[in-house]
């Protein structure tokens, strides 16, 4: 079955970096995209971007220059890095999966808690 | 981007229909049908619902029905459940590979 499990909560400073894994399992992990989606407590979704099966990143506007999102295909793995971290980024970071050309979520990893304090 | 308008809270009665709604722009929910939608129970991850604006994934109850009018999408709930209580949020392709979601709706059920 498809999974998607994501690394451990994590607690940085203020103006350091995160990086949040997602490993997928049970289906061809090169053939799907998988997405970062962001989620501050009582708040809503937000689309961080997007790691595509042909190797090509896509980043909100919202987070140019702050987000890396890269991918081992030895470890069908994906990661999210975030830098520069300030309290906003306080959230549940969730990986995604989107089949090619589908345009919607069809599985989601369990969520990683950063927070972000001094 | 802005994120897509959704009413903060709908509330209905057990067996009642309930519509969300989900405004977006010309160069979202207007300029595509790729329009999905999500439930999130508390504490949950959120789970896929409706995709290209009103079709169902394996295993989702037909209760639940999308359309879409205009820059405008709309989620429906039939025969309204205790078990439907939950935030529910849309999503639309936004162009240039990027996405965007709705602000969100709590539902109740009284």
């Amino acid at each position: 079955q498809v999974q998607l499990v994501q690394s451990g909560a994590q607690v940085k400073e203020p103006g350091a970096s995160v990086k949040v894994s997602c490993q997928a399992s049970g289906y061809t992990f090169t053939a799907y995209h998988i997405h970062w989606v962001r989620q501050a407590r009582g708040q809503g979704l937000e689309w961080v971007g997007i790691f595509r099966s042909d190797g090509t990143t896509v980043y909100a506007q919202d987070f140019q220059g702050r987000v890396t999102v890269t991918r081992d295909t030895s470890t069908s793995t994906v990661y999210m890095e975030l830098s520069s971290l300030r309290s906003e980024d306080t959230a549940m970071y969730y990986c995604v999966r989107e089949g090619p050309n589908t345009y919607f979520f069809d599985y989601w990893g369990q969520g990683t808690l950063v927070t972000v304090s001094s | 981007q802005s994120a897509l308008t959704q009413p903060a809270s709908v509330s209905g009665s057990p067996g009642q229909s309930i519509t969300i709604s989900c405004t977006g722009t010309s160069s979202d929910v207007g300029g595509y049908n790729r329009v999905s939608w999500y439930q999130q129970h508390p504490g949950k991850a959120p789970k896929l619902m409706i995709y290209e604006v009103s079709k169902w994934p394996s295993g989702v109850s037909n209760r639940f029905s999308g359309s879409k009018s205009g820059n405008t999408a709309s989620l429906t709930i039939s025969g309204l459940q205790a078990e439907d209580e939950a935030d529910y949020y849309c999503c639309s392709y936004a162009s240039t590979i990027t996405y965007v979601f709705g602000t969100g709706t709590k539902v109740t059920v009284l």
